[in-house]
């Protein structure tokens, strides 16, 4: 596609329940990462993926989070029970290849209540 | 480690003024690379700017200029004749070679008011 395109825009889950956010990236870029981003926050650093494998998942709070991305192109962010404290933007970006500057989604907004 | 510090958390100036957002990281690594992004009030992270840690010449694209200053380990932006659609929030980032994450600052809120 034309940019990174994430879905839902939007996402209101109750506090304990399983959540999955989308990422689609722009066609052909091999890299893929997720942020995080909360209210008055700089993004802070999820996962990244080169192809397939999770080239770094150091960023990932807990293992409640887990990412996949099984054909190389969509990616799938999982939160299992899901706490207030994971509300925030979810944000994905994507790049051609590692080291090059990353085209950003519009993000997931999520609210855990 | 890491990291990047945004001292401003929120500038308001008259439109048409010229502003200057400051921006100061930590590296220990001799190569690395210097960002800017911009987040209007839609939400989506622009890309402004990369530079690498050997090229210190100061960069200048129509209203936006960067210095880059390695001896204070600064990489400021000014915006020369702001308008209002420069309100946003800006944010600098820094990502080591060899590393692929990008650590992002807490951001400066701008506002270009009319």
């Amino acid at each position: 596609g034309a940019g990174v395109s994430q879905t839902p825009s939007n996402k209101v889950t109750e506090k304990g329940k399983y959540v999955e956010l989308r990422c689609d990236p722009i066609s052909g870029h091999t890299a893929l990462y997720w942020y995080r981003q909360s209210l008055g926050q700089g993004p802070e650093f999820l996962i990244y993926f080169q192809g397939t494998g999770a080239a770094d998942d150091s960023g990932l709070p807990n293992d409640r989070f887990f990412a996949v991305r099984p054909e190389g192109s969509v990616s799938t962010l999982k939160i299992q029970r899901t706490e207030r404290g994971d509300s925030a933007v979810y944000l994905c970006a994507s790049s051609f290849n590692r080291g090059q500057g990353y085209t950003f989604g519009s993000g997931t907004r999520l609210t855990v209540v | 480690a890491q990291k990047v510090t945004q001292a401003q958390t929120e500038i308001s100036v008259v439109e048409k003024e010229d502003v200057t957002l400051d921006c100061v990281y930590e590296t220990r690594d001799t190569t690395y690379y210097l960002f800017w992004y911009k987040q209007p009030p839609s939400g989506e992270l622009v890309f402004l700017i990369r530079r690498n840690s050997f090229d210190e010449q100061n960069e200048i694209s129509g209203r936006y200029s960067w210095n880059f200053q390695k001896s204070t380990s600064s990489f400021n932006f000014t915006i020369t004749a702001s308008q209002v659609v420069d309100s946003a929030v800006y944010f600098c980032a820094l990502s080591e070679a060899g590393d692929d994450k990008i650590i992002f600052g807490k951001g400066t809120r701008l506002h270009i008011l009319p």
